[in-house]
């Protein structure tokens, strides 16, 4: 079965410095999206990015995060200046399509611990 | 605004006892419901669904029923194992606006022999 894949699964960052997150999304999925798990708390949306254009973001995903998709097939989210409170689990996910029952599968996440 | 409460966890049974999960919705529309589960070391898996009030979503013995009257979707199975262990999700998406998940906090199940 397809997967959507991940790396790398764990960064460690110095705060301050950027990352960029990787995604391969299901190569026939036209949807993808980023979530965040900061620990022991519940999974939040942060973005969800639709021929290449963001389709709509959280007031999370502030001037400090981008997503692009720069060669059709991986899917990135970079965070340009990261704080310690941006320690969490990302998580990429795509769809085939807008209908709601259509389910987002998901990748195994980044765990990123920022220093 | 929308919303999704679940029960806290952790929960821990005995194997083969019976499992309930609570799940209550907050949404201004009428959402399909969503239950994922997240095994150690692993990302959140689609368990089951259902798009529409009284639907039953069903998969690996797992069941929750769309009760709109309550704004429930709770998650039963009869029987668990061991290897049913894992933090399960509901979740509400409505259609149009590409389609967000609304998670709930998570509920963990620790299943012991």
């Amino acid at each position: 079965e397809p997967e959507v894949t991940q790396t790398p699964s764990h960064q460690v960052t110095q705060m301050g410095q950027e990352v960029i997150l990787r995604c391969v999304p299901i190569s026939n999925h036209l949807y993808f999206y980023w979530y965040r798990q900061i620990l022991g708390q519940k999974v939040e949306f942060l973005v969800s990015f639709y021929n290449n254009e963001i389709s709509e973001k959280s007031e999370i995903f502030d001037d400090q995060f981008s997503v692009e998709r720069p060669d059709g097939s991986n899917f990135t989210l970079k965070i340009r200046s990261t704080k310690l409170e941006d320690s969490a689990m990302y998580f990429c996910a795509s769809s085939t399509g807008q209908i709601s029952n259509q389910p987002q599968h998901f990748g195994d996440g980044t765990r990123l611990s920022i220093l | 605004g929308d919303s999704v409460t679940q029960m806290e966890g952790p929960v821990t049974l005995s194997e083969e006892a019976f499992l309930t999960i609570n799940c209550t919705y907050t949404a201004t529309g009428y959402p399909s419901l969503f239950w994922y589960v997240q095994y150690p070391g692993e990302g959140l898996q689609l368990l089951l669904k259902a798009t529409k009030a009284d639907d039953k979503g069903s998969n690996k013995g797992f069941e929750a029923t769309y009760r709109k009257e309550t704004t429930s979707f709770h998650l039963e199975k009869g029987s668990v194992q061991v290897s049913d262990s894992a933090v399960y999700f509901c979740a509400l998406m409505f259609s149009g606006g590409y389609n967000k998940l609304i998670f709930g906090a998570g509920t963990r199940l620790a299943v012991h022999p």
